[in-house]
């Protein structure tokens, strides 16, 4: 399976800031996929990131609080702005492969304090 | 909208006895159905999926999973638990039609007990 490095693996960061997650895949996908996830609970779907298009988000989720770049069929960020405790969480990036598995990195532990 | 069901927060077996895991899923079009296992302080690995075939798929590290349509359900199973199964397992579904997100279930902690 293809491989995504993911990082930072985990930050704390002061309410009012913005933090920005790199996911490096690789191999060429066309679909990322951005999800939080409490520790031990469910994955939430953020929004879908492809190549050459805006991102699309889910219901609850907003481009100015979350905007997500994908330069290339390779790489994705994510950015968590204007920081509030409520955003502490551990954030995933994922990508389907043709196979329609979806492989993960390893996460982002995010504090806000 | 599609959504899946965990109903069990918890599933705990003894060593050696077979295991169920449940899932229940609704979804428009065509399933495309997925078991993924979280190692504690690990990331999400894949298990196994359905996406047409057979009704009984084979996955990884001797699990299996059955899909049966009329009850909209994909069941994780195992003959023999080991210890080491013991994680948290999450249900996945997407449809084959609209938006090619995929959705997870609340997750089910598996416990084997020795």
């Amino acid at each position: 399976s293809a491989v995504i490095s993911q990082k930072p693996s985990r930050d704390i960061c002061q309410r009012g800031t913005s933090l920005t997650i790199q996911c490096q895949v690789d191999s060429q996908v066309t679909m990322m996929f951005w999800y939080r996830q409490q520790p031990g609970q469910s994955l939430t779907l953020i929004a879908t990131a492809n190549q050459g298009s805006e991102a699309t988000y889910e219901s609850g989720f907003v481009i100015d609080k979350f905007p997500i770049s994908r330069p290339n069929l390779t790489f994705s960020t994510l950015t968590v702005s204007n920081m509030s405790p409520e955003d502490s969480s551990i954030y995933l990036c994922s990508a389907r492969e043709r196979n329609e598995k979806l492989f993960f990195g390893s996460g982002t532990q995010l504090s806000v304090l | 909208a599609q959504s899946v069901a965990q109903p069990e927060d918890q599933v705990n077996v003894a060593e050696g006895n077979p295991l169920t895991v449940k899932c229940t899923y609704s979804v428009s079009g065509n399933p495309y159905l997925f078991w993924y296992v979280q190692y504690p302080n690990r990331g999400l690995q894949f298990l196994l999926k359905y996406i047409t075939g057979d009704n009984l798929v084979k996955g990884s590290y001797g699990f299996e999973a059955e899909f049966n349509k009329s009850q909209t359900s994909f069941h994780l199973k195992k003959p023999s638990a080991l210890v080491s199964d013991s994680a948290l397992y999450f249900c996945a579904v997407r449809g084959d039609t609209g938006g090619f997100k995929t959705i997870f279930g609340a997750g089910t902690r598996l416990f084997v007990k020795a």
